[in-house]
């Protein structure tokens, strides 16, 4: 079974909306992380959250992590078109570098 | 600075034929090495993982196999591919000892079996 799902699959949003996705996970973690994939492309790795943390922020992402809930979001502030990507969690139990990915959120940001 | 280098970047197969793909890291040394598998629009499934020369361990019972017969070489192999082997393939290297750190995903392999 998936380690790291998230929701929505899909998401359509304007150009300078934010987007929010989510990422749940079964678990014990020590990181998880968020990867972005353009259309046939790989996978590019965005942002790394240790377990110890609960917020984490990157130009004009945020990432949050709730080990209490074993859940995590991706918030990506003032979209733009370059944005429209499938984002990707991927978490790894503890203890291994095996990392599970999750099924995506397909993101669309409209011009 | 590491690189990674995957090939071929497209590949038509008849079903029953044999595979080979390639996956090479430059810039590193005892790489892990991982093959992941990527259906159409779907999330990526974990295929193999090595930590080292002759330690692969492989994650879903199928008919492909992989091997590293270098320390930054990993191939996945199959000698009479499926239909259900149609996929994007992935290849992906994290620091052994940074492995926390993320992976660093090669540029991806579309397999289409025919």
């Amino acid at each position: 079974s998936q380690q790291g799902e998230e929701d929505p699959q899909a998401l359509s949003i304007q150009e300078g909306e934010n987007a929010t996705m989510n990422c749940s996970y079964k678990t014990s973690i020590n990181n998880l992380q968020w990867y972005r994939q353009n259309s046939g492309r790989g996978l590019v790795h965005l942002i790394l959250i240790r377990s110890n943390e609960r917020e984490k922020h990157s130009g004009r992402l945020r990432v949050t992590l709730d080990t209490s809930k074993k859940s995590s979001s991706l918030l990506i502030t003032a979209s733009r078109a370059a944005d429209t990507a499938s984002y990707f969690c991927a978490t790894a139990t503890s203890g291994t570098y095996k990392y599970i990915f999750g099924t995506g959120t397909r993101l669309k940001v409209l011009a | 600075s590491q690189t990674i280098h995957q090939w071929p970047a497209t590949l038509v197969q008849p079903v029953g034929s044999p595979l080979s793909l390639e996956c090479t890291v430059e810039g590193t040394s005892n790489p892990n090495l991982y093959w992941y598998r990527q259906a159409a629009g779907r999330g990526l499934q974990l295929l193999f993982y090595s930590i080292g020369i002759d330690q692969i361990s492989s994650e879903v019972p199928q008919n492909l196999s992989a091997s590293r017969p270098q320390d930054r070489q990993f191939i996945l192999s199959s000698k009479k591919l499926l239909l259900s082997d149609s996929g994007f393939y992935l290849c992906a290297w994290s620091d052994r000892d940074r492995g926390y750190y993320g992976y660093t995903f090669g540029s991806g392999t579309r397999l289409t079996v025919v």
